[in-house]
């Protein structure tokens, strides 16, 4: 069974960088699939940050693209986000996921982390 | 950027009702379209792959349909632990939009 947990600080500082990573077991990042973030800030919809691919393209969402770095340690098979200048808009419940390559669909979740931002 | 436009944002429905869900892409996005289900503090849930493929484990009461621009998601007889709100997601290019969300509640 795939699992995915996301691990990180639950408040981070106006203008600091948000860290996060995403423990996978179950299956090797390696072996293919898109590795992606997802957030959602509290009360809100759902808005797709970026993935990367098990050869490590990545691909980010334009409105967050210059704050935004995915990587993936293939070591220990897990991913992980950082999201630069963060401000109170950054707040959300922050996910990893599973995506297939076609259809883009994302069949595995880890549960979710409130990243709060505040002094 | 292909932005995707959920409509109504909530509906109210009884147990047993048939509800549809719809799902508008601003350009057409073949058959590339995902439909997700998510319960309060919780992750959300593949339901629909592909416009019409429904998920393993997934209830055979969902159904979804459409192509080109237009969807819909059907649950065909609505059950307690359906109200949830619904995401629809263009698969078709990056960046995957989501739709704004439906909410179901009880009526």
């Amino acid at each position: 069974q795939v699992q995915l947990q996301e691990s990180g600080p639950g408040l981070v500082k106006p203008s600091e960088t948000l860290s996060l990573t995403c423990a996978v077991s179950g299956y090797s990042i390696s072996s293919g699939y898109y590795w992606g973030w997802i957030r959602q800030p509290p009360g809100k919809g759902l808005e797709w940050i970026g993935s990367i691919y098990h050869s490590g393209s990545t691909y980010y969402n334009p409105s967050l693209k210059s704050r935004v770095t995915i990587s993936v340690d293939t070591s220990k098979n897990q991913f992980s986000l950082k999201l630069s200048s963060v401000t109170a808009a950054d707040t959300a419940v922050y996910y990893c996921a599973r995506y297939a390559p076609l259809p883009y669909a994302g069949d595995y979740w880890g549960q979710g982390t409130l990243v709060t931002v505040s002094s | 950027d292909i932005q995707m436009t959920q409509s109504p944002s909530s509906v109210s429905a009884s147990v047993g009702d048939r509800v549809t869900i719809t799902c508008r892409a601003s350009q057409g996005i073949s058959s590339w379209l995902a439909w997700y289900q998510q319960k309060p503090g919780k992750a959300p849930k593949l339901l629909i792959y592909a416009a019409s493929s429904l998920q393993s484990g997934v209830p055979s009461r969902f159904s979804g349909s459409g192509s080109g621009t237009d969807f819909t998601l059907t649950i065909s007889s609505l059950q307690p632990e359906d109200f949830a709100t619904y995401y629809c997601q263009q698969a078709n290019s990056f960046p995957p939009a989501f739709g704004g969300g439906t909410k179901v509640e009880i009526k």
